[in-house]
């Protein structure tokens, strides 16, 4: 019973450099999403999905993709890693709109 | 422009007395409220909700109150424990919104002292 499922758990990452985080749901859940969290600040929302092939941006986007071709997977692309996109990035699912179940974090340090 | 906030950033609660922790929201349109609380290294975990149309939700030792004409609700925790010590979310959620979006506030970091 794995929930939600976040690879890698840190990254070190370059100014410039490239990289994927990987979210994987097991409990067929249709909406999924992706948040970051700064010390000492609430989760914004980056990209949400309501399912396969449908995704929408949230309230911070800019410097990030996503997609969303299976139920199961909801990747998040950063294509130009910048200091200000260091974080801790949560991954989260949910059936509709019931309450959200999120994974474990990926710390992501951009230096 | 915080639409969401927790005012008090730590809480210190002596084992077995109440806990609470208060959150405000300024947005209106908000209808649906949520806790989540989060140990270090872990992901958020659901605790308790509450829908606009209630003011009062309980759940074994956790109980969130809403007053909407005031914007705040608050959750109890009665009696405390040790392991409650964590980070308290408290979240919203608009009426409008067709992706289940939630705001979060900053969180409350609840230490229970035994």
């Amino acid at each position: 019973n794995a929930g939600v499922t976040q690879t890698p758990k840190f990254r070190i990452l370059k100014i410039g450099q490239s990289m994927t985080l990987q979210c994987a749901q097991d409990m067929n859940h249709n909406y999924m999403y992706w948040y970051r969290q700064d010390p000492g600040m609430g989760l914004k929302l980056i990209y949400y999905s309501v399912g396969a092939g449908i995704t929408d941006k949230g309230e911070v986007p800019n410097g990030y993709n996503v997609s969303r071709s299976t139920t199961e997977d909801f990747p998040l692309r950063l294509e130009l890693a910048a200091p200000s996109q260091t974080s801790v990035y949560f991954c989260a699912s949910s059936y509709g709109k019931q309450e959200a179940f999120f994974g474990q974090g990926t710390r992501l340090t951009v230096v | 422009d915080q639409q969401v906030k927790q005012n008090s950033p730590s809480l210190s609660v002596q084992e077995g007395r109440i806990s609470i922790l208060n959150c405000d929201y300024t947005n209106s349109m908000f209808d649906y409220f949520l806790w989540y609380k989060k140990y270090p290294a872990e992901g958020p975990t659901f605790l308790i909700s509450i829908s606009s149309i209630k003011d009062k939700n309980e759940d074994g030792r956790f109980t969130v109150f809403l007053n909407k004409s005031a914007k705040h609700l608050s959750l109890h925790i009665v009696p405390s424990q040790p392991g409650d010590s964590a980070v308290y979310f408290c979240a919203a959620r608009a009426n409008n919104n067709a992706g289940n979006m939630l705001t979060f506030g900053g969180g409350t970091r609840l230490m229970v002292k035994p």
